[in-house]
C-alpha cells in the first residue's frame, strides 16, 4: 500500500457508531475549510467544505463543525461503515492557497 | 472517466536523471497545482498556476520546474532527481471566483522513487 498515513494518529470505531475527527487549524484569518478522505492508493477525495461565515454544515452522513474562537474544525461521520476506513485530513485556506493537515487514520472495526 | 489524470502512476528513477510528471484535467478549471506528500506530513505545495500565462512557486519549489502547456495540462519536472524527492506527487485543480477560494480536486497521484 501507500506510505500515506505512517505515524498518523488513529481513530478506531465500531461499525455503526459515529466517528468524530478533529483538526486544529493555524491561521485565524482562514476563511474556507475542506475535509478530504484519502484511501490507500488514491488521491484525496473531497468530502465537505465550510466557509467561515458558518459554524455547521451537513452532508450525507457527514457534518462539519467550525469553532473559530478556538480554531477548531471537526468532521462527524454518522453510522460509520467499513468503506469509511481511510485517512482524513482538513485543509484551511487564506488568500489563494491551502494548508493541509497531516491527517487522522480512521479504522472501522467489524 | 477521471476528471484529473496523472501519468505515470509509478516511476523509479536514478539520482541525477531528469523526469517529467504529467497532469491533465477535463473539469475546465483555470487553476492547477502540484503537491508532494510524505509520510506523516500534510500535502506541500510545489508550484501552482492560475491560468496558462501564470506560474507561481509554492512552499517547496527548489529542484522542480513546471510547464502549463494548455488550460488542461500542467507538467512537473525534476531537473536532476535526488533521493529526498522520493514521495507521492499529486496534481489538483480548482475553479476560480475572483478572490474566493474554491475546492481543489485531486488526481490519483504518482508514486516516485529516486534511487
Amino acid at each position: 500500500g501507500e506510505n500515506v498515513g505512517l505515524h498518523l494518529p488513529t481513530l478506531s470505531v465500531q461499525e455503526g457508531d459515529n466517528s468524530i475527527i478533529n483538526c486544529a487549524y493555524s491561521n485565524s484569518a482562514s476563511d474556507y475549510f475542506i475535509w478530504y478522505k484519502q484511501e490507500s492508493g488514491k488521491g484525496p477525495q473531497f468530502i465537505i467544505d465550510i466557509r467561515s461565515n458558518m459554524d455547521k454544515r451537513q452532508g450525507q452522513r457527514v457534518t462539519v463543525l467550525l469553532n473559530k474562537t478556538v480554531k477548531h474544525l471537526s468532521l462527524q461521520i454518522a453510522a460509520t461503515q467499513p468503506g469509511d476506513s481511510a485517512v482524513y485530513f482538513c485543509a484551511e485556506s487564506y488568500g489563494q492557497n491551502f494548508v493541509f493537515g497531516p491527517g487522522t487514520r480512521l479504522s472501522v472495526l467489524p | 472517466d477521471a476528471d484529473v489524470t496523472q501519468t505515470p502512476r509509478n516511476r523509479i528513477t536514478k539520482t541525477g536523471k531528469r523526469i517529467m510528471l504529467e497532469c491533465s484535467q477535463t473539469k475546465g478549471h483555470d487553476r492547477m497545482y502540484w503537491y508532494r506528500q510524505d509520510p506523516g506530513l500534510g500535502l506541500r505545495l510545489i508550484y501552482y498556476s492560475f491560468d496558462v500565462k501564470d506560474i507561481n512557486k509554492g512552499e517547496i519549489s527548489d529542484g522542480y520546474s513546471v510547464s502549463r502547456q494548455a488550460q488542461a495540462k500542467f507538467s512537473l519536472s525534476l531537473e536532476s532527481a535526488i533521493p529526498n524527492q522520493t514521495a507521492l506527487y499529486f496534481c489538483a485543480t480548482s475553479g476560480s471566483s475572483g478572490s474566493i477560494q474554491e475546492t481543489q480536486y485531486f488526481g490519483p497521484g504518482t508514486r516516485l522513487l529516486v534511487l
